[in-house]
């Protein structure tokens, strides 16, 4: 499972209030990922990072920010949570599966916001 | 614009037959396919995946096919058992980089005993 963990794993919000999500591995994995799963949309892409202070946007980058001061932790950020984030966060990163590389991904945190 | 369709939402499959999910593709630079399973309350897991140049890959029950011409791929379960009951993901890469994975809306599967 790459030693992917995720903190918290619940948060209930309100509209306006910042909220960052942590994701810590343990495997030195260059590639981290932010994801958000939605009914009806499936998995997509936040902002992904391929070292540290290294980020890029994925497809759903609008209201949130990322960062990566070292190796093992990848920052989820919302500035200013409104309601249309409310759902459910995963971090993947890549590593080795047999000969190929793969994502990984931790449990998961279900956020709220009212 | 969904470049990764799974059009079944959900799949019923009784015990021990076989389960099929299939998922289709638009974008032509995708070469490499994956499939995850989620539990509830769980993050998705690695199943299987296949690249671009073959057209099957089997790991014991699972057995993925590719139709490129058709951008076509499904999942084969055989035979299906109570714990295969999940949510399946199908995913698609492009140059054979999985750095950057593109996925399906998934489709929940349910074995019925």
């Amino acid at each position: 499972d790459a030693g992917i963990t995720q903190s918290p794993r619940h948060k209930v919000t309100e509209t306006g209030t910042p909220v960052t999500l942590r994701c810590h591995q343990t495997e030195n994995h260059r590639y981290m990922y932010w994801y958000r799963q939605d009914p009806g949309h499936g998995l997509r892409l936040i902002h992904y990072s391929y070292g540290v202070k290294d980020t890029d946007k994925g497809e759903v980058s609008d209201g949130y920010s990322v960062s990566r001061s070292k190796t093992e932790d990848f920052l989820l950020t919302l500035e200013s949570a409104t309601s249309s984030q409310t759902s459910v966060y995963f971090c993947a990163a890549l590593g080795l599966a047999g000969s190929t590389d793969t994502q990984y991904f931790g449990p998961g945190t279900r956020l709220t916001v009212l | 614009d969904q470049q990764v369709k799974q059009n079944s939402p959900s799949l019923s499959v009784q015990e021990g037959r076989i389960s099929i999910l299939n998922c289709d593709y638009t974008n032509s630079m995708f070469d490499y396919f994956l499939w995850y399973k989620k539990y509830p309350a769980e993050g998705p897991t690695f199943l299987i995946s296949i690249s671009s140049i073959k057209d099957k890959n089997e790991d014991g029950r699972f057995t993925v096919f590719l139709n490129k011409s058709a951008k076509h791929l499904s999942l084969h379960i055989v035979p299906s058992q109570p714990g295969d009951s999940a949510v399946y993901f199908c995913a698609a890469a492009a140059n054979f980089g999985n750095e950057k994975l593109t996925f399906g809306t998934g489709t929940r599967l349910t074995i019925i005993p």
